[in-house]
């Protein structure tokens, strides 16, 4: 089967950084996308990587191992409007989204 | 409009009624999708559409139907409502199926007692 897993919650302090993981198992590759979810809202668009290495986007970077089928996500400078859920997900061979359950980030001051 | 817009915002509903979720999008972009999320699972595939008038199931697709007239609408129809499809449903849509990416409307929060 196909899966995508995360942890599910994480606690960071303001100002410090946090990378958080996401390994995945799908039948094919087509990219893998990070975004973001604040309680009650729509998941909105963070990054999206289809080769291996880093992208960086401002605060937010993400990563991709195809290999080992991993990425992270890095969150510099933390603030607390990052407080969250950071959703992992990947395009299978039919490029279908598989979801994994989503990362709460809490932010602390 | 800017953007994917859904009706209602949230409804409570008795098992065994029709109901028909609304997704209208004004970005022209030819893929729709309808998704369900529960806690402690990722976002579920119910069905998608990768252009008008065509449409295909996802991974949880029983209870549901979708039509898709034109461009811009891809309403969900759930026939006879359980309590298992209390959940909060998503629309998204995407320029192309492929690989692009997808944007979302604010969701249904949907009660079925």
């Amino acid at each position: 089967g196909q899966n995508i897993d995360q942890p599910t919650e994480m606690t960071a302090t303001e100002g410090a950084i946090v990378q958080i993981n996401c390994t995945y198992q799908t039948s094919g590759f087509n990219g893998l996308f990070w975004y973001q979810q604040h309680a009650g809202e729509a998941p909105t668009f963070l990054s999206y990587n289809v080769l291996d290495g880093l992208e960086e986007k401002g605060r937010f970077s993400s990563f991709l191992s195809r290999s080992k089928g991993y990425s992270y996500l890095l969150l510099k400078e933390l603030q607390m409007k990052d407080s969250a859920s950071y959703l992992c997900a990947v395009k299978d061979s039919n490029y279908q989204l598989i979801w994994g359950a989503g990362t709460k980030l809490i932010i602390k001051p | 409009i800017a953007g994917i817009t859904q009706a209602p915002t949230s409804q409570i509903l008795a098992a065994g009624r029709r109901m028909t979720l609304r997704c209208t999008q004004d970005m022209r972009h030819n893929a729709m999708y309808w998704y369900r999320q529960d806690l402690g699972l990722g976002l579920r595939l119910i069905h998608y559409s990768n252009t008008a008038g065509t449409t295909g199931k996802g991974e949880v697709p029983d209870g549901y139907s979708v039509s898709r007239a034109n461009t811009d609408d891809f309403p969900l129809t759930l026939a006879s409502a359980v309590p298992s499809q209390t959940s909060v449903y998503f629309c998204a849509s995407s320029e192309e199926e492929s690989t692009d990416t997808q944007y979302f409307g604010p969701g249904t929060r949907l009660t079925v007692l």
